[in-house]
C-alpha cells in the first residue's frame, strides 16, 4: 500500500543551526502539508502546498519556514535558525484531491539541544 | 485557539461493547470531519471521513456521527477490540482556494479496550 515516507526519523540540532526535514508523498497526490506536534500538545497546521506554491499557511509558519518540493517526489522543510520551541514531532501529509482524506508520514523528531 | 474540542482525554470500554468518542467544532466554516487514530511514535491513521452535507458514514465498525446544528460528530466503534486501543484525534477542514484540506485537530482522546 502506497505511503508517506519522511527522513530522517529523529533529528537532534543545535539552537541556531539550520534543518531540512524530507518527505515523500503518495506519488499521486496532488496536494502537500506539514503539520507538527509539540509534546503533549494537539497536532497543527503549518503549511499547505499545491501546484508548487504554498496554499496556506498557518501563524507558525512564520519567516524562519520554507518549504520546497525540489523534484517530483520529494517535498521538504526547512527551519532556519532553529530555536529550542521547535523541538516537535513533525508530519508531512498529502491528500489525492481536494476533499479527500490526508495521508500522514511517520513523522520526524526534531530535537532541538 | 481551540476551534475543534475533544473534552474527554480518555476514555476505558470493556470488549464487545461500544466506545463512542465526541467531538465538538465551533467553526461554522468547516465542512469535512475525520478521524485519525494514533499510536505512539507514528504518524495519525485515517478511519473515516464524513462531509457536511451527511449526517452519518459507516466503515464496518466505524460510523461517524454529525450533527451540524450542534457543531458536534461523534465516532462510534462497534463492537470495540483490543486492537482498537490507541489515541484517536478528531480533524476538521476547512477548503482554501485551491482546494486543500487544512486540519484542525483535536487534542485527542486516549481510548483503552479492557480484554
Amino acid at each position: 500500500e502506497p505511503e508517506v515516507t519522511q527522513t530522517p526519523s529523529h533529528q537532534v540540532t543545535q539552537m541556531g543551526q539550520e534543518v531540512i526535514l524530507r518527505c515523500v508523498p503518495i506519488s499521486n497526490h496532488l496536494y502537500f502539508y506539514w503539520y507538527r506536534q509539540i509534546l503533549g500538545q494537539k497536532v497543527e497546521f503549518l503549511v499547505s502546498f499545491y501546484n508548487n506554491e504554498i496554499s496556506e499557511k498557518s501563524e507558525i509558519f512564520d519567516d524562519q519556514f520554507s518549504v520546497e518540493r525540489p523534484d517530483g517526489s520529494n517535498f521538504t522543510l526547512k527551519i532556519r535558525s532553529t530555536k529550542l520551541e521547535d523541538s516537535a514531532m513533525y508530519f508531512c501529509a498529502s491528500s489525492y484531491r481536494a476533499n479527500t482524506e490526508a495521508f500522514f508520514g511517520q513523522g520526524t523528531r526534531l530535537t532541538v539541544v | 485557539d481551540q476551534q475543534v474540542k475533544q473534552n474527554s482525554p480518555s476514555l476505558s470500554v470493556q470488549e464487545g461493547r461500544i466506545s463512542i468518542l465526541n467531538c465538538d467544532y465551533t467553526n461554522s466554516m468547516f465542512d469535512y470531519f475525520l478521524w485519525y487514530k494514533k499510536y505512539p511514535a507514528e504518524g495519525p491513521t485515517f478511519l473515516i471521513s464524513i462531509s457536511s452535507i451527511k449526517d452519518k458514514n459507516e466503515d464496518g465498525r466505524f460510523t461517524v456521527f454529525l450533527n451540524k446544528s450542534a457543531k458536534h460528530l461523534s465516532l462510534h466503534i462497534v463492537p470495540s477490540q483490543p486492537g482498537d486501543s490507541a489515541v484517536y484525534f478528531c480533524a476538521a477542514s476547512e477548503w482554501d482556494q485551491t482546494g486543500a484540506n487544512n486540519l484542525f485537530f483535536g487534542t485527542g482522546t486516549r481510548l483503552t479496550v479492557i480484554p
